[in-house]
């Protein structure tokens, strides 16, 4: 694919229930980020993994949020017990981190927009 | 701790003329700074970056930003505005010291008025 594609692009769930988001990258891209943009807000970032390193987690907010990224390629966040300030929209990214004219940019999906009622 | 400040939540012009949607940073190390551009109903799109060098970067769509040590600021700038500008625009910033968290203002909704 020539982008950044995700999974569903609309979710609507009811309190208390898990979710599962997808994100495909940018084949090749070795870095690859999750943001959370609530209405009329910016982007919060969440997780970013980059390669086989461990990945920061430093922006996930409670631990109901959780992500993993198999075989360096499609990235999975999940969200348990989903609360109504959970409702957003979830944007994953992806990035060559160096090297090529284009490092450090990230080239964004579409996003998944989550209501939780 | 790395942080970004949009100072405007909305910056208002007039098409034709010159249009500045600030932004300052802090960071631990030299910084990576970017530009995005969120169009409505549209996914986030890279502008420009500044990683090294020439402090006036060039990017897409005829937008330019200067990197300005001194203040910590990296403001992003356009000489004559086009309606089709109206946007949402967001600075983010990446310290160079080894991780690849990135940190995203809050965004400035900018209008350009016919």
């Amino acid at each position: 694919g020539a982008g950044v594609s995700q999974s569903p692009s609309n979710k609507v769930t009811e309190k208390g229930k898990d979710v599962e988001l997808r994100c495909d990258p940018i084949s090749g891209h070795t870095a690859l980020y999750w943001y959370r943009q609530s209405l009329g807000q910016g982007l919060e970032f969440l997780i970013y993994f980059q390669g086989n390193s461990a990945p920061d987690k430093s922006g996930l907010p409670s631990d109901r949020f959780s992500a993993e990224r198999t075989g360096g390629s499609v990235s999975t966040l999940t969200i348990q017990r989903t609360q109504q300030e959970d409702s957003a929209v979830y944007l994953c990214a992806s990035s060559y981190p160096e090297g090529g004219s284009s490092y450090n940019e990230q080239f964004f999906g579409p996003g998944t927009r989550l209501t939780v009622l | 701790a790395q942080s970004v400040a949009q100072p405007e939540d909305q910056v208002n012009v007039a098409e034709g003329n010159p249009l500045t949607v600030k932004c300052t940073y802090s960071v631990s190390g030299n910084p990576y700074l970017f530009w995005y551009v969120q169009y409505p109903n549209r996914g986030l799109q890279f502008l420009l970056k500044y990683i090294t060098g020439d402090n006036l970067v060039k990017g897409s769509y005829g937008f330019e930003a200067e990197f300005n040590k001194s203040q910590t600021s990296f403001h992003l700038k356009k000489p004559s505005a086009l309606v089709s500008d109206s946007a949402l625009y967001f600075c983010a910033v990446r310290d160079n010291t080894g991780g690849f968290k990135t940190i995203f203002g809050a965004g400035t909704r900018l209008f350009v008025k016919a």
